[in-house]
């Protein structure tokens, strides 16, 4: 079974500020996706980023960026230039690709970010 | 476009009481799926439906059941709510055989069990 690991419970950073969470994750898949979603105060689930592990090329959108090494089965999120919307909880989360399209993601247990002024 | 509906979002029982969460999503999406989320643990997968018509276990089913009444709706039911049960359930789903495509979720229900 995959497992996500997130070491960092809580991190803080100060405003414009760069910032980098952590995830490891255990798979004897070869093919697979791996996701970042942010969980604001409202408690939505909100779609980060996503890399897919046979792309050796890093995921990036906008201000977020993945540092993905995939022997070392890290899947780390950087977060240039943050700002106070950027606060939430940041859950890491494992998918193994199934033909029938079917979408099982592994979540890890989530680090909360909090930017300050 | 209102996405993923969950109904209610907060809700309150004693022990041994019923009741069903409801979702519903305008998206024409074929996979539903129904997440736990409790401090410390993440999110953990209760049950899914892949399409219409199917539903299957996740990690953590006992104490529930659900319906996929429609391809539109994905009911959870807590038949006899226990205090474990106490947490934020949500609602999600995606587009069958497009694997690229993202979860969509719903905004949550915090249940309360005393």
């Amino acid at each position: 079974a995959q497992t996500v690991t997130q070491s960092q419970p809580e991190m803080s950073v100060q405003e414009a500020e760069t910032v980098t969470l952590s995830c490891t994750y255990d798979t004897s898949e070869s093919n697979y996706y791996l996701f970042w979603y942010k969980q604001p105060p409202s408690r939505q689930m909100i779609l980060v980023i996503r890399q897919e592990a046979y792309k050796q090329q890093n995921a990036t959108e906008n201000r977020f960026s993945v540092n993905f090494q995939k022997a070392a089965k890290s899947f780390s999120l950087k977060i240039s230039d943050s700002q106070l919307g950027d606060t939430a909880m940041y859950f890491c989360a494992f998918m193994k690709p199934l033909n029938t399209g079917f979408q099982k993601l592994v979540f890890g247990t989530g680090t909360r970010l909090l930017v300050s002024p | 476009n209102a996405g993923v509906t969950q109904t209610p979002k907060f809700q309150v029982l004693k022990t041994g009481q019923s009741m069903t969460l409801q979702c519903a999503q305008d998206m024409n999406h074929n996979s539903m799926y129904w997440y736990r989320q409790d401090p410390g643990m993440g999110l953990r997968l209760i049950y899914y439906s892949a399409s219409e018509g199917t539903t299957d276990k996740g990690e953590v089913p006992n104490g529930y059941n659900v319906s996929r009444l429609n391809k539109r709706e994905f009911s959870l039911r807590l038949e006899s709510a226990a205090p474990s049960q106490t947490s934020v359930y949500f609602c999600a789903s995606s587009e069958a055989g497009t694997i690229r495509e993202k979860l969509f979720f719903g905004s949550g229900t915090q249940l309360s069990v005393l």
